[in-house]
């Protein structure tokens, strides 16, 4: 059964502390995405590849964040120094993303609080 | 940008009953999909069902189907003798049919949700 799998599932940390959330994407989906969920925005897109490639990374704050995808079965969202403003759920996404074929499959969620 | 409405922050039904969800997006694109997402307590995000704009069919999926209008630009989900399962947070989301090279049009816009309740 492939899924999407996210490293950790829970994380409390204090401020000023570096956070690394690790995804592994479905084997063969050539996109991956990371979004963050909060209340008060919803779901936001973050940043996202496509064959190990940044696309875009506009909705991620650039001075704190950064998202890697060292190789095709790891991609990884930092922040450096975290904040409370951070305190969220976030989610990893992958797809095969080619024509036909349009679907997102989600991990099930780091849960990140930072006090 | 593309925007998704969802009006109904929270709706309740009983089981057995049927159930509509209502959505409501703001594009200039003519060709797009259209997903509804279900997620539960567990925080997983599961997708329930999905529109290509080009299709003028609506989307089934055994007790799930969708009342697609593209002219109004209106998404609704409908579902079936609901079931207690059935309770959760409802993610209506948009996204463009090119395969972009980055802008973020690859990613999935979302409503802000509505949460279901089905009384037993």
């Amino acid at each position: 059964d492939a899924r999407v799998t996210q490293t950790p599932r829970h994380k409390v940390t204090e401020m000023g502390q570096e956070v690394t959330m690790r995804c592994q994407p479905i084997l063969g989906h050539n996109t991956v995405f990371w979004y963050r969920q909060t209340m008060m925005q919803g779901l936001e897109l973050l940043a996202y590849f496509r064959n190990r490639a940044p696309l875009d990374d506009s909705g991620m704050p650039k001075d704190r964040f950064s998202a890697e995808m060292p190789d095709a079965t790891l991609a990884t969202l930092k922040i450096q120094p975290s904040e409370p403003r951070d305190s969220a759920v976030y989610f990893c996404a992958s797809g095969p993303y080619r024509v036909g074929r349009t679907e997102a499959f989600f991990g099930q969620g780091t849960r990140l609080t930072v006090v | 940008a593309q925007t998704v409405t969802q009006s109904q922050p929270e709706m309740s039904v009983q089981e057995a009953e049927t159930v509509t969800l209502s959505c409501t997006y703001d594009t200039s694109e003519s060709d797009y999909y259209l997903f509804w997402y279900k997620q539960p307590p567990s925080r997983q995000m599961i997708l329930v069902i999905r529109q290509e704009a080009y299709k003028q069919q609506n989307a089934t999926e055994n007790r799930f189907s969708v009342n697609f209008q593209k002219a109004a630009k209106s998404f609704s989900l409908k579902i079936s003798d609901s079931q207690l399962g059935d309770a959760a947070m409802y993610f209506c989301a948009y996204r463009s049919a090119k395969l972009g090279s980055g802008g973020g049009a690859d990613g999935l816009t979302f409503g802000k949700g509505t949460h279901l309740i089905i009384q037993p």
